[in-house]
C-alpha cells in the first residue's frame, strides 16, 4: 500500500522569496515520487520525478526537491517565488515491483494550493 | 503541451444518462491512465490499459468502463449518471507503465450533471 500526506493545504509567501511545499510518503517498496502542478482549468504537469537516483532532484521553472528515506519526505523548493508560480502542486507517489507493464495509477496527495503576494 | 488529446472539454447532461469520454494518447505511448478530480475526493485513479489490454483498476464504480482501442486511444463510458459523478475526468499516457515513467496528462474533461 502506499500514500501521500501533503502536510499543508495552503501556503502564501511573497513573491522573491523561498516556497517550501512539504510531502511525506509511505509505500511498501522502493517508491518513485513525482511533483505535478496545476494551473486553473489545466492538466497537470510534471515538475519533476525521483527514480532511485540522486537524492536531489532538479525541475522545471527553478523547482527542486530532496528525497530523503530516513524522513520519508520529498519536499518542493524554489530559491525565490513568482507570481506565475500561483497554482496547486501535487506530490505523487507510485511504488510496486512490477517491471513490466506497471499495474498501478499514481497516489496523489490532497493538493497544496500555491499563494504568491505582490 | 502535453499531446494528450481529451475530448470534449466540457460536458453538460443530466441524472441517468450515459456519456462517452474520448483520450488520444501521445504519440507513441502504449498505457493509458484515467483519473477523476472531485472537490471532495481529490484525484483518484480510475484505471490503467497498456497496449489494449485492462491493467489495473482502481476506484473505479461499476457504472463506469472503459476500453483501448488498436489504434491506443482510449474511451471511458459512465452510466446512469449520479449528481457526485460531476467532476473533472483527466487521461493521462505514458510510454510502457513501469514505475519510473512519468505520465502526461490531457487537460481533462469537466463533467457537469444537472
Amino acid at each position: 500500500a502506499q500514500s501521500v500526506t501533503q502536510l499543508d493545504s495552503h501556503v502564501s509567501v511573497s513573491e522573491g522569496t523561498p516556497v517550501l511545499l512539504r510531502c511525506n510518503y509511505s509505500s511498501s517498496y522502493s517508491p518513485s515520487l513525482f511533483w505535478y502542478v496545476q494551473h486553473p482549468n489545466k492538466g497537470l504537469q510534471l515538475l519533476l520525478k525521483y527514480t532511485s537516483a540522486a537524492t536531489l532532484v532538479k525541475g522545471i521553472n527553478g523547482f527542486e526537491a530532496e528525497f530523503k528515506k530516513s524522513e520519508t519526505s520529498f519536499h518542493l523548493t524554489k530559491p525565490s517565488a513568482h507570481m506565475s508560480d500561483a497554482a496547486e502542486y501535487f506530490c505523487v507517489v507510485r511504488s510496486g515491483d512490477y517491471s513490466g507493464g506497471g499495474a498501478d495509477g499514481l497516489t496523489f496527495g490532497k493538493g497544496t494550493h500555491l499563494i504568491i503576494q505582490p | 503541451d502535453s499531446g494528450v488529446t481529451q475530448t470534449p472539454k466540457h460536458l453538460i447532461t443530466a441524472t441517468g444518462q450515459r456519456v462517452t469520454l474520448r483520450c488520444s494518447p501521445r504519440s507513441g505511448d502504449l498505457s493509458v491512465y484515467w483519473y477523476q478530480q472531485s472537490l471532495d475526493q481529490g484525484l483518484q485513479f480510475l484505471i490503467q490499459y497498456y497496449n489494449g489490454e485492462e491493467r489495473a483498476k482502481g476506484n473505479i464504480l461499476e457504472r463506469f468502463s472503459a476500453q483501448q482501442f488498436p489504434d491506443l486511444h482510449s474511451e471511458l463510458n459512465l452510466s446512469s449518471l449520479e449528481l457526485g459523478d460531476s467532476a473533472l475526468y483527466f487521461c493521462a499516457s505514458s510510454v510502457g507503465g513501469s514505475r519510473n515513467q512519468p505520465q502526461h496528462f490531457g487537460d481533462g474533461t469537466r463533467l457537469s450533471i444537472l
